[in-house]
This record gives C-alpha cells, structure tokens and sequence, in this order.
C-alpha cells in the first residue's frame, strides 16, 4: 500500500515563475491538503481539498491555488514566485469521515526560488 | 484562533538521558493532540496522537498525555538513544487543517 507520494522531489525556478507541485494521497483516502514549510519552522497550512474542491484555506494568497481530481489527486499551483516562497511543500491526505484522524504526509518537494 | 507553542531549541542530550519537550496549545472546540517527528531530508511521520483528554498516547519508548487543565501535551522519553535525534513538532487539529508548533530540534550524542 503505499503512501502519499509527491513529485518532483527538488524543484528550481526563478523569480515571476509559476509552479506546480503533485500529490497522490494514500490509498483509501479522498481529503488532500498542502502544507508550506519554511526552513526552521513548522508547516503552515495552506488549502485543503476534497470532492475536487477547495474547502479550507489558510493566510495565503491568492497566488496559491490546487486543483483535486477525481481520482483525489491533486496539484497546488504557485504563480509569479518570490524569492519568500522557497520552501519545503508538504502534500497530507485522510479519510474525509475521520475528520480531526492522523494526516498522513509525503516526503514533500522542495522549492527553491532564485 | 487555534495555536500550539513548543519549546524552543535545540535540544542535546547524552545517550540514556531523560528527554522532556514542552508543548502547550490554544484551541476552540476539542482538538486532537499530535507528535510528528521529521528526519533529515523526509516529511513529517506520526510519533503519537491522543484524542481526548486524560488520554495518553505513546509509541517507540514516547509518552504524551493530553491535559485539558493546563491545555498541554508534554513529549517524554525514559532514556533517548542517537537515532532519535530528529526535529520533533507538536500539532493539533479540530477540524481538518493541523496547527503546528515551530518545532523542537534533538540531537543525541554518543
């Protein structure tokens, strides 16, 4: 069985790019949500999605958005990067019915702006 | 809102020593209690959970207990060993997003 999975592992771009990270969560599990985790500091939440839409947000901007397929899947897009948007992007998934159960975490992708 | 505030490192301890990292937490509602710990270069892995108060989570040696009273949810270990030094996080949740603490950092040496 495997667990949540997100590619790429290392990412590299420059400033005023866009970006695209992916997530398949656990098997069994319909809840995907992304995490932003700077160096030194615990992960910050960003967006949570489940039956493809976005249901929860934290203090980001817009310039952050995601997208759930259908098969639960999901991707968070980052538009015109800033230098401050380095960091390590955590995807986690959980079963939607357990709602405060363990989010299982992928090792995450790391974003480097230059 | 809600918020979880961890003790502040880093932490070094001698092998077989007795490890403590503080966590307390402000929350809405009754949230559920988390210690993940991050390994160099990986995500972020489930240590322990409780769910409700009194509860005492452990796992690999780890022990928490959720204490509504002092709304704290202390991490201990009887005796640490190298392979535990890692960044250890105290989070919660009461709905769907977790809160995380900025994360303690233990190094054990031989």
């Amino acid at each position: 069985d495997a667990g949540v999975t997100q590619s790429p592992t290392h990412l590299i771009k420059t400033r005023g790019q866009q970006v695209t990270l992916r997530c398949s969560p656990k098997s069994g599990h319909d809840t995907v949500s992304w995490y932003q985790q700077a160096l030194g500091q615990g992960p910050q939440f960003i967006f949570q999605y489940y039956e493809e839409e976005e249901r929860q947000r934290g203090n980001f901007p817009d310039r952050f958005s995601g997208h759930q397929f259908p098969n639960y899947s999901s991707e968070l897009n980052v538009n015109a990067l800033l230098l401050g948007d380095s960091a390590l992007y955590l995807c986690a998934s959980t079963p939607r019915q357990l709602a405060k159960n363990i989010q299982y975490f992928g090792a995450g992708t790391r974003l480097s702006v230059l | 809102g809600n918020s979880v505030t961890q003790m502040e490192g880093p932490v070094t301890l001698s092998e077989e020593a007795f490890l403590t990292i503080n966590c307390t937490y402000t929350a809405t509602g009754y949230p559920s209690l988390f210690w993940y710990v991050q390994y160099p270069g990986e995500g972020l892995q489930l240590l322990l959970k409780a769910t409700k108060a009194d509860d005492k989570g452990s796992n690999k040696g780890f022990e928490a207990t959720y204490r509504k009273e002092t709304t704290s949810f202390h991490l201990e270990k009887g005796s640490v060993q190298v392979s535990d030094s890692a960044v250890y996080f105290c989070a919660l949740t009461t709905h769907r997003d977790m809160r995380f603490g900025a994360g303690t950092r233990l190094t054990v040496k031989p």
